[in-house]
């Protein structure tokens, strides 16, 4: 079983749709949690951390589950440029800093 | 634009060579880790480097190594290429190893092993 369990998608939505996408983590001991988002050939970069009060950025909002180990993020009128690879990401304690990804969940949003 | 920096962009070895890729941390940041995203899936950790030692390590064999500079920068060297080696390699820097430091990373070096 993957530590970090997404859906692959794609996803193919029109403009001004709301989305949401969900995450599944395996490691209770999880500690951070993010969501990255990674436009083709290019690096991840971070969209927004995730914590267990929830939190929005805009038309984004992220929510984790801790007692079922599940994250989610949820995008509100969709635009062209949303499209990209989103990035489930956790961390665990340990020496190092390590970013577990799971796959990666393709949205493609359509005009 | 990040500040962190990888050479070459693109890489092209045949099977049982070796290769050096290379990282310059965003300025300020004394930590350094490798990833490896293969095609259709999201990056896997390689190795990370703090302050010049290596400070963690993922399910990768010895002959992928790496090395952190003075001035931060670092290395990552992978021997004897195998086909399955073809990936996008990142490296991302931050300050610290504490889990909430934000990671950033650089453009990645694509490698291709023939």
């Amino acid at each position: 079983r993957k530590e970090v369990e997404q859906d692959p998608g794609p996803f193919n939505v029109p403009e001004g749709a709301t989305v949401a996408f969900n995450c599944t983590y395996s490691n209770s001991a999880s500690q951070s949690f993010f969501w990255y988002r990674q436009d083709c050939r290019k690096e991840p970069k971070l969209l927004m951390s995730v914590y267990s009060s929830g939190n929005e950025d805009g038309r984004f909002t992220a929510q984790l589950n801790r007692a079922s180990q599940y994250i989610s993020l949820l995008i509100r009128d969709s635009k062209l440029s949303d499209s990209a690879t989103y990035l489930c990401v956790v961390t665990t304690p340990g020496s190092a800093r390590q970013l577990t990804f799971g796959s990666g969940t393709q949205l493609t949003v359509l005009p | 634009e990040t500040g962190v920096t990888q050479s070459p962009t693109h890489l092209i070895k045949t099977r049982g060579q070796q290769v050096t890729l290379r990282c310059s941390s965003q300025s300020g940041h004394n930590t350094v880790s490798w990833y490896q995203q293969a095609l259709g899936q999201g990056p896997q950790f390689i190795f990370q480097y703090y302050r010049e030692e290596e400070n963690g390590r993922g399910n990768f064999p010895p002959r992928f190594s790496g090395l952190q500079f003075p001035n931060y920068s670092s290395e990552l060297n992978v021997n004897a290429l195998e086909l399955d080696d073809s990936a996008l390699y990142l490296c991302a820097s931050s300050t610290g190893t504490a889990l909430n430091t934000e990671a950033f990373f650089g453009q990645g070096t694509r490698l291709t092993v023939v």
